[in-house]
């Protein structure tokens, strides 16, 4: 089946640590795309890319970093900089173009213990 | 830059009633909207998107939005609503020049379907 995983599903850190999040498909996507979900405040863009070995910051990048170096591969780490960073992680794909819908996968709830 | 506002963070139906979740958008160009729907702690789900092949657009489980450009809006709707259409649901636009391919998104509305 063709999709988006991301890994975990649920992920506790303690303050001061970094921690990795997932995000793999296997859609043959160019884009890729990472969103922070917090109660009442819709979907806000961290960081996103276009092509292999580069990306681009989103509207709230502080504290979170990225890398592509394959096509089929997005991992966001949330860094010890991030100061709050408990909040629902969704990882995103999509075909390069302004009228082409982003397929999500099922997110990675992160929780500052 | 492109935005979309959603008039109404939750909204509350009888089961069979009708259903409207509103979006306005703000683009200095022409836009590409899309509405999305969110299960609890799940992903996104693509319900219908609009790209100016047809101003009604009609997407899965029976809902359709119209394009208004006069109103700037893309308004959600649904004759009859269902209690399996209880989730939350995201207005989304791309567009505004260049290569600004990402989805923006409003803040949301929860769907609450009473029996």
């Amino acid at each position: 089946d063709g999709g988006i995983t991301q890994s975990p599903k649920y992920l506790f850190r303690k303050e001061g640590q970094n921690v990795t999040l997932s995000c793999e498909q296997n859609l043959n996507h160019d884009a890729m795309y990472w969103y922070r979900q917090d109660p009442g405040q819709g979907l806000r863009l961290i960081y996103y890319s276009q092509i292999v070995n580069d990306f681009q910051k989103g509207d709230i990048a502080e504290g979170y970093s990225v890398s592509r170096e394959k096509k089929e591969s997005f991992p966001l780490t949330v860094t010890s900089a991030q100061k709050n960073p408990t909040a629902f992680y969704l990882c995103a794909s999509s075909i390069l173009g302004m009228n082409t819908e982003a397929f999500f996968g099922q997110g990675t709830r992160l929780t500052v213990v | 830059a492109q935005s979309v506002t959603q008039l109404g963070s939750h909204v509350s139906v009888s089961e069979g009633a009708l259903v409207l979740l509103r979006c306005n958008y703000s683009s200095s160009v022409p836009p590409y909207l899309f509405w999305y729907v969110q299960y609890p702690n799940q992903g996104l789900q693509l319900l219908l998107k609009y790209t100016s092949a047809a101003t009604l657009v009609k997407g899965i489980n029976g809902f359709e939005a119209e394009f208004k450009k006069s109103e700037t809006s893309f308004h959600l709707t649904k004759p009859s609503a269902h209690m399996s259409d209880a989730a939350e649901y995201f207005c989304a636009v791309t567009g505004g020049g260049g290569s600004n391919y990402k989805l923006t998104f409003g803040k949301g509305t929860l769907l609450t379907v009473n029996p």
